[in-house]
C-alpha cells in the first residue's frame, strides 16, 4: 500500500513562473491537507480539502494560490507569479476521514530565484 | 496563539541519556499524534492516544495522554543517535476539523 506520493520532490522556479504541486493520497484516503514549513516556524495550515471539495482554506493566502482535489486524479496545489517568500517546503497528507490522524509525502521543496 | 505548546524546543543530549518532551495546552483534544520529522523529509505518525490517562510505549519510546485530555508526554529512555529528529504534536480540539500543530522539539542525541 503506497503512502503519500508527492511530487516533483524539489521544483526551482523564477520570480512570476507558476507552481504546480502534487499530491497523491494513500488508497482509500478522500481528505487531504497541505501545510506549509518553513525553518523554525513550523508547519503552517494551508488548506483541507475532500473529493472535489475545499473544507477549509483558512491558511491559504487569498491572492495567488489555488487548491483543487478532482474526482479523479491528484490534489494540486497551485502558487501563480511566485515571489522569493514563496520559498518553501510544501507538505501533504492524507486521512481516510475526518478527525483522525494524517499520513505525509515527502513533501515538495519550492525554491523561487 | 499557540494552541500546542511544545517544551524544549530544542534538546541536545548524549546517547544513552533519558529525556521527556512535552505537549501542552489549555484545551481540550479528542486525540492527539505524535509525529517525527527528520531533516528533508515528511513528519512520520509514531503514535496516536485517544483516552485521559492512556500510556502507549513503542520500544524505548513512552507516549502518555493527560487524564484532562489537555497534555501529552514522550518519554525516551536510553537515547540512541537515530532519535535525532524534530518531535511534533498534533491535535483535534473540540470540533475542529483541522489538526492543531504544536512548533516541535528539536531533538540531537551524540554519539
Amino acid at each position: 500500500n503506497a503512502g503519500v506520493m508527492q511530487n516533483p520532490r524539489h521544483l526551482v522556479r523564477r520570480r512570476g513562473q507558476e507552481a504546480r504541486l502534487r499530491c497523491s493520497p494513500m488508497k482509500g484516503h478522500s481528505h487531504v491537507y497541505w501545510y506549509r514549513q518553513l525553518p523554525e516556524e513550523g508547519l503552517k495550515f494551508m488548506v483541507y480539502l475532500q473529493k472535489e471539495n475545499i473544507i477549509d482554506e483558512s491558511g491559504m493566502p487569498k491572492e495567488r494560490f489555488s487548491a483543487e482535489f478532482p474526482k479523479e486524479g491528484p490534489s494540486i496545489l497551485r502558487i501563480q507569479q511566485v515571489v522569493r517568500g514563496d520559498s518553501a517546503a510544501y507538505f501533504c497528507a492524507s486521512s481516510p476521514m475526518a478527525n483522525t490522524e494524517a499520513f505525509f509525502g515527502q513533501g515538495t521543496r519550492l525554491t523561487v530565484v | 496563539t499557540q494552541l500546542l505548546e511544545q517544551s524544549p524546543q530544542f534538546l541536545s543530549i548524549q546517547e544513552g541519556e533519558n529525556l521527556t518532551v512535552y505537549c501542552n495546552s489549555s484545551s481540550v483534544f479528542s486525540s492527539l499524534q505524535w509525529y517525527r520529522q527528520e531533516p528533508g523529509e515528511g513528519p512520520v505518525l509514531l503514535v496516536t492516544v485517544v483516552t485521559g490517562g492512556e500510556v502507549k510505549k513503542l520500544k524505548r519510546l513512552t507516549f502518555q495522554f493527560g487524564d484532562a485530555r489537555k497534555d501529552s508526554s514522550l518519554h525516551i529512555t536510553a537515547a540512541q543517535p537515530g532519535d535525532t529528529g524534530l518531535y511534533l504534536c498534533a491535535g483535534f480540539a473540540g470540533n475542529n476539523r483541522k489538526l492543531i500543530w504544536g512548533l516541535g522539539t528539536s531533538l540531537a542525541v551524540n554519539p
